[in-house]
C-alpha cells in the first residue's frame, strides 16, 4: 500500500541547475498538488492538477513548471534553480470534494547553493 | 482570500497536561476544516476534520469543534503524551482546487 511516493528524498543543486521531482500515487486520485514548506510559513501551493493532462497555478508558481501526462504521476520541474527555492517539497493527492483529505508523500528536501 | 491563522509556537508541555492550539480562519463561504499532524521526517497526515458548523471532529483523544460564529477550530487534548510531540497544522478546504494551511505549531511534550 504505497500511497503517495516522492523521489528523490534529498537533493543539492547549484544555482542555475535544473531538476525534476517525481510524484506517483496509486489511489486513482484525480487531484494532485505540489506544496513547499518553509519555516514559519506553513505549506504553500505551487501548482495543482485536477486530472490527467491538466495543470494550474497555485499561490507561488514562479520558477516552477509541472506536467501530468499520466493520471498517477505529477512532475515538478525547476528550470533554473535559485537559493530562494531551498525548501521541503511535498506532493499530495485527493479525491474530489471539499470534505476530502489530502494524502501526502514524505517530502523532498532541496537545497540550492 | 481564504486563510488560516494558528497560534505561534513552539508549545512545550509536561506529560498529562492539557493542550489547546488555537486556529481561526477567514473564508468567503463555508469551508471544511482540518487538523493535520506532521511527525519528524514525514509528510502530513490527517488528524481530524469537521465539515459543517457545530461539527466536532475527534481522533486519538484530540478534538476540535467547528465554530462558525467565532470562525474558529481550536485543537484540544485532555492529557498529552510524549508521542504527541509533532507539528500540528490547521487547514481549510473550500473547493476542489486547494487546501489552505496555517503556519503550523510545534508541540514538544516532556516526560
Amino acid at each position: 500500500n504505497a500511497g503517495v511516493t516522492q523521489t528523490p528524498k534529498f537533493r543539492v543543486l547549484k544555482t542555475g541547475q535544473s531538476m525534476t521531482l517525481l510524484c506517483a500515487q496509486d489511489m486513482n486520485h484525480e487531484y494532485m498538488y505540489w506544496y513547499r514548506q518553509d519555516p514559519g510559513m506553513g505549506l504553500r501551493l505551487i501548482h495543482y492538477s485536477v486530472g490527467e493532462g491538466t495543470t494550474a497555478k497555485g499561490e507561488v508558481p514562479d520558477g516552477y513548471n509541472v506536467s501530468r501526462l499520466k493520471k498517477q504521476n505529477f512532475l515538478l520541474g525547476l528550470e533554473s534553480a535559485a537559493p530562494s527555492q531551498t525548501s521541503v517539497y511535498f506532493c499530495a493527492s485527493s479525491l474530489g470534494g471539499r470534505n476530502e483529505k489530502l494524502f501526502f508523500g514524505s517530502g523532498t528536501q532541496l537545497s540550492v547553493l | 482570500g481564504d486563510s488560516v491563522t494558528q497560534m505561534e509556537g513552539p508549545v512545550t508541555l509536561s506529560e498529562e497536561a492539557f493542550l489547546t492550539i488555537n486556529c481561526t480562519y477567514t473564508a468567503t463561504g463555508y469551508p471544511s476544516l482540518f487538523w493535520y499532524v506532521q511527525y519528524p521526517g514525514e509528510g502530513l497526515q490527517l488528524l481530524l476534520k469537521a465539515t459543517k458548523a457545530d461539527d466536532k471532529g475527534s481522533n486519538k483523544g484530540f478534538e476540535a469543534t467547528y465554530r462558525k460564529e467565532t470562525t474558529s477550530f481550536h485543537l484540544e487534548k485532555g492529557s498529552v503524551q510524549v508521542s504527541d510531540s509533532a507539528v500540528y497544522f490547521c487547514a481549510l478546504r473550500y473547493n476542489n482546487n486547494d487546501m489552505r494551511f496555517g503556519a503550523g505549531t510545534r508541540l514538544t511534550v516532556k516526560p
